[in-house]
């Protein structure tokens, strides 16, 4: 069973308007969460990172939160841009810095229309 | 910096081929990692190698698949004999471990079709 869970699946949402995407994970204990975003035909690209000490971080109009205690994890796409069009990916780190330790979400599909 | 570079970027084959995919780090970094995404099973670590020491090779599928990285500047995964299966982007990753970040940089791609 995947160990990070994200949702919506997708969504299309216009441009200007806000959104969050949601990250439900199991990784415990963890050493950072991290969000990517993954424009089509390219790699992926860190947004944010966060320690399981910190429950909010910013970069421009992307703000995540985390909440240890329910393991929720969130990105907030404020005034989203048609460049926002992308797949969001959440990604867990477990406790001992394994890199081959790495819990992936699926990605939550973003389409911004005009 | 040119960031991560991957070779080539698309490549089509027939089942039963070798297949070679290139990577160049990020100069300075000490780990570089491989990935394979696909639409089913999403992002997944197939091997990292830290100084050019392979350390964990626990995603790489099968026998058919190796990596190796030479140098610090290069390293290459093979898959022989390919299968269509086989089919996805992989994706090349370097990072440097420093002050706690544990940010990977991923190249562009590289969109591997077995027919």
């Amino acid at each position: 069973k995947n160990q990070v869970e994200q949702s919506p699946q997708s969504l299309i949402i216009l441009e200007g308007k806000n959104c969050t995407l949601q990250c439900n994970y199991t990784v415990s204990p963890f050493s950072n969460l991290r969000w990517y975003k993954q424009d089509t035909g390219r790699g992926p690209v860190s947004l944010t990172i966060m320690t399981f000490s910190e429950n909010t971080k910013s970069n421009g109009r992307y703000t995540a939160t985390l909440d240890a205690d329910t393991k929720q994890s969130s990105l907030h796409i404020t005034a989203s841009q048609l460049s926002d069009s992308a797949s969001y990916i959440c990604v867990v780190t477990p406790i001992g810095d394994s890199w081959g330790k790495l819990q992936f979400g699926a990605g939550t599909q973003v389409v911004v229309t005009p | 910096d040119a960031g991560v570079i991957q070779s080539p970027r698309h490549e089509v084959t027939e089942m039963g081929q070798e297949v070679t995919l290139r990577c160049k780090p990020i100069s300075g970094h000490d780990y570089l990692f491989w990935y394979r995404q696909t639409m089913m099973r999403g992002l997944e670590l197939l091997i990292y190698f830290n100084n050019n020491v392979p350390i964990d090779d626990s995603g790489m599928p099968e026998d058919r698949f190796s990596a190796k990285m030479p140098n610090a500047s290069f390293s290459t995964l093979k898959i022989q004999p390919s299968e269509p299966r086989d089919s996805a982007v992989y994706f090349c990753a370097s990072s440097l471990r420093r002050g706690g970040s544990y940010e990977q940089f991923f190249g562009p791609g590289t969109r591997l079709t077995v027919l």
